[in-house]
């Protein structure tokens, strides 16, 4: 049982296209976070959620409190977006649970 | 630069060898944390330290240890390596509302 599923787990897409992943979780979170893994292997995180939508340049993350539900959004795909994406949720107990990841390619 | 760092980014290690993962942050972050992350699988949490002088076990703590040192270290420690341990491990801090920073990541090998 996987408290955190992500989909897909493999993308990829052209050069300019929209990108979407999804993410969804099975326990009450008061945060979720969107982490990128860039081959090599360092993480950073991109956003942290705890309801509506951010949005930093290009990315823009979604959270659906009811639904348990979160998306990143990448506009205008570029190679350099090429990575693993990852979405972590923490509890109110401050247990933190992670997706698997979604291999992003984008080709030129 | 503020962030996390560990040391080493490499190590290989023997059957039954022990060794320390370092990691110290510069943030004043109060919760620090260790995940392992293999193929397929994801981060998994080994040990967490909500606070400085508290750690408590998280999804994959067998055969290994921790110790907060202070606020700013958090040293994991393999007593007896087994090549099960072969895997990235990967220090991180946050505080609850400002965000969560991970460190670069050890690669482990165990032979």
């Amino acid at each position: 049982k996987n408290e955190v599923e992500q989909s897909p787990q493999n993308l990829t897409a052209q050069e300019g296209e929209f990108i979407t992943i999804n993410c969804s979780y099975s326990v009450g979170i008061s945060a979720l976070h969107w982490l990128q893994q860039h081959p090599g292997g360092g993480i950073v995180s991109l956003f942290m959620l705890s309801s509506g939508k951010k949005k930093h340049g290009r990315l823009i993350a979604t959270i659906n409190i009811q639904e348990k539900h979160s998306s990143l959004h990448i506009t205008a795909s570029h190679p350099r977006d090429s990575a693993v994406y990852i979405c972590a949720v923490l509890t109110f107990n401050n247990q933190f649970y992670f997706g698997t990841g979604t291999s992003l390619t984008v080709i030129p | 630069n503020a962030g996390v760092t560990q040391t080493p980014k490499f190590q290989v290690l023997k059957t039954g060898q022990s060794m320390t993962l370092q990691c110290a942050q510069d943030m004043n972050h109060n919760s620090m944390y260790w995940y392992r992350q293999d193929p397929g699988m994801g981060l998994r949490l080994i040990y967490y330290s909500a606070s400085e002088g508290t750690t408590d076990k998280g999804e994959v703590p067998n055969g290994y240890n921790v110790s907060r040192l202070n606020k700013r270290e958090f040293s994991l420690r393999l007593e007896s390596a087994a090549p099960s341990q072969t895997s990235v491990y990967f220090c991180a801090s946050s505080e609850r509302w400002y965000g969560y920073t991970f460190g670069s990541g050890t690669r482990l090998t165990v032979v």
